[in-house]
């Protein structure tokens, strides 16, 4: 069975410094790996994708995520982290070609000034 | 801009009541999902269906919730008693024909329900 394992629950960073975001998984495969952010009373936002390729894949909002599998690791990072990405992140995987996926319970991000 | 859409966006109920939450999916997708989101269990998969037929339900309580699509543009979500504990955000998400590379999905803005 696949999960997904998001070991801080709530981390704090300042706005300019970097940021990442831990990301594991359990899967018998390659598998499909997500990363949504939800801003509050907001639905799910997909920030990046990854199923095969090239290893670091770029996303939207100046996110990047890298799949490592001999980690089974797919951490997020962002170089310089602005006030508006305080948010939830979920990361998620899926078998390939299917749509169904785990979500990880969800890194809540606080910028302070 | 396509996106999804929930109705109603907030729902308080007295326990023992009915409710239903309905989604209308991105126009040509056809595989919805409803989730449930609480601060105890974070986000669990209900229910989803392909091209309006039910693929998995097996995350939701058979004896009082019920999923269905009565066309390619709503599907509902209906809880008949409700009761306290079913409290939380109720998502809907749609997305595309699989097998075309990762299809993501995409999640309307939540249906928050509050039962007293």
């Amino acid at each position: 069975a696949q999960s997904v394992t998001q070991p801080d629950i709530h981390i704090t960073v300042s706005e300019g410094a970097s940021l990442e975001l831990r990301c594991n998984y359990s899967y018998g495969a390659t598998p499909y790996l997500f990363w949504y952010v939800q801003s509050p009373g907001q639905g799910l936002q997909l920030l990046l994708k990854y199923f095969s390729g090239d290893t670091l894949v770029q996303g939207i909002k100046g996110f990047e995520a890298e799949f490592k599998r001999s980690q089974s690791s797919f951490n997020l990072r962002k170089p310089s982290v602005h006030w508006s990405d305080a948010a939830e992140y979920f990361c998620a995987v899926g078998p390939p070609g299917y749509q169904k996926v785990t979500f990880g319970i969800g890194t809540k991000l606080q910028v302070i000034p | 801009d396509a996106r999804v859409t929930q109705t109603p966006r907030h729902k308080v109920t007295e326990m023992g009541q009915e409710v239903t939450m309905r989604c209308q999916p991105i126009l040509g997708h056809n595989t919805v999902f409803w989730y449930r989101q609480t601060m105890m269990q974070g986000l669990e998969l209900l229910a989803y269906f392909r091209n309006r037929a039910p693929l998995d339900d097996s995350g939701m309580p058979k004896d009082r919730f019920s999923a269905e699509m009565p066309d390619a543009t709503l599907a509902t979500l209906k809880i008949q008693p409700s009761e306290p504990r079913d409290s939380a955000v109720y998502f809907c998400a749609s997305g595309a024909t699989p097998g075309q590379g990762a299809n993501e999905q995409y999640f309307g803005p939540g249906t928050r329900l509050t039962v007293t």
